[in-house]
């Protein structure tokens, strides 16, 4: 079974500008949850998508949005970037609707704001 | 919403010594708890996790018990190897009411010498 896959795995861009991620979750898996993860900060959850509705939403401005498709693919979106939004932005998918939902990770996508 | 506190590193072992890292949190009710683990080089993976209160996870030679009284979930090994040198992170529900998502702590960077 194929695991999380993100896309694209590295990404460079200039301050106001924006840029969307892509995530695809293990088939089957109906939640996807999207992290934040910088040396100062940590991990940190930015939001959480099932059945194409956010359920779920962490501490960070509203340049920050995400939705996610019909077939459970997930993507998030940063507009009008600063550069301490300079990190590994991280996908999680589950299977949810169950008593604890273990999370899978995919590789993430490391960007750098200029 | 749920928030967690981990000793924070690095933490330096020689092989076969004895590891504990300190885990608490605060939450409402008594949600799942996690440890996921960050090998060098690879996404981050679950390690372990408890469900109720008293349980005791276990994985690879890792324990965690949850304790409700203490709020604690320490994780622990008897005798760590050089394979073993990673990033750990405690975790748990980000919110109750059902939604993915995880709030994680800062992560504790364990190095293992031989």
């Amino acid at each position: 079974k194929a695991g999380v896959t993100q896309t694209p795995r590295y990404l460079i861009k200039t301050r106001g500008q924006q840029v969307t991620l892509s995530c695809s979750p293990i088939s089957g898996h109906r939640s996807v949850s999207w992290y934040q993860q910088t040396p100062g900060q940590g991990l940190q959850f930015l939001f959480e998508y099932f059945s194409e509705t956010q359920r779920n939403k962490g501490n960070f401005p509203g340049r920050f949005s995400g939705r996610q498709f019909s077939n459970s693919r997930s993507e998030m979106n940063v507009s009008t970037l600063e550069l301490g939004d300079s990190a590994l932005y991280l996908c999680a998918s589950s299977l949810s609707g169950q008593e604890y939902n273990e999370q899978f990770f995919g590789p993430g996508t490391r960007l750098t704001v200029l | 919403g749920n928030s967690v506190t981990q000793m924070e590193g690095p933490v330096t072992l020689s092989e076969e010594a004895f590891l504990t890292i300190n885990c608490t949190y605060t939450a409402t009710g008594y949600p799942s708890l996690f440890w996921y683990v960050q090998y060098p080089g690879e996404g981050l993976q679950l390690l372990l996790k408890a469900t109720k209160a008293d349980d005791k996870g276990s994985n690879k030679g890792f324990e965690a018990t949850y304790r409700k009284e203490t709020t604690s979930f320490h994780l622990e090994k008897g005798s760590v190897q050089v394979s073993d040198s990673a990033v750990y992170f405690c975790a748990l529900p980000y919110s109750g009411g059902g939604a993915d998502g995880l709030t994680f702590g800062k992560g504790t960077h364990l190095i293992i010498q031989p």
